[in-house]
């Protein structure tokens, strides 16, 4: 399988504790994308990078969250002192943007589900 | 801030019928409308998308238009298959931003009766 892959797929913790997750994106996509899924709610954008570089970050991103893609390949959103409001699906996706190609499609993992209790 | 507005929130149709997805957005520098699938378990998985420049744009059973001057741009599948049940979700992106800033509606759950 060659698509975006999320580990772990289902996150339960208590609250105070500290959650990371890993996505691996599409192998030669150099964007990478982070999003938090509420229930009846569409994705909302957390932060990006291209290749190694965090891009942009949405204010949603508080200061207990932080992103990292150390070599431009797999990435990961570690979230600090966790909330019961941080329960949520957390999905990653990944798009390629190169000279001559600009692909504006992002293709997503299957997500983490956080519970927070 | 940006935002976009879809309806209905829960469509039920008959096998065989259409469906039709509406979606109002208020950024006006977005010109490009993906629209995505997700089943239960899955992620968001893009079925068709339009950029401003084009009215309309047809995918075998599914079709997206664009009206820019309104700002409203909308999904129909036509001869529904029960595998068509599922959340979709419109959404919006300048795409001078490369597509980073897209701005998602809420979803619509669609049910296809056989």
């Amino acid at each position: 399988d060659t698509g975006v892959s999320q580990n772990p797929r289902h996150k339960i913790t208590k609250r105070g504790q500290n959650v990371t997750f890993r996505c691996d994106p599409i192998s030669e996509h150099n964007r990478l994308y982070w999003y938090r899924q509420t229930l009846g709610q569409g994705p909302e954008f957390l932060t990006y990078f291209q290749n190694e570089a965090q891009l942009e970050k949405s204010r949603l991103l508080s200061d207990r969250f932080s992103a990292e893609r150390p070599k431009g390949s797999f990435s990961t959103l570690e979230i600090q002192r966790t909330e019961q409001g941080d329960s949520a699906m957390y999905l990653c996706a990944s798009s390629i943007l190169r000279t001559g190609l600009n692909s504006y499609e992002q293709y997503f993992g299957p997500g983490t589900r956080l519970t927070v209790t | 801030g940006e935002n976009v507005e879809q309806h209905p929130s829960t469509l039920s149709v008959q096998e065989g019928d259409s469906a039709v997805i509406k979606c109002t957005y208020s950024d006006s520098a977005s010109n490009y409308f993906p629209w995505y699938k997700q089943e239960l378990g899955k992620g968001p998985q893009l079925i068709i998308d339009i950029r401003s420049n084009v009215g309309e744009k047809k995918d075998q059973r599914i079709a997206v238009t664009l009206n820019k001057t309104a700002k409203h741009f909308s999904l129909h599948i036509t001869e529904t298959q029960p595998e068509d049940s599922a959340v979709y979700f419109c959404a919006a992106s300048p795409l001078y931003t490369g597509g980073f800033k897209t701005i998602f509606g809420a979803g619509t759950r669609l049910f296809v009766k056989a």
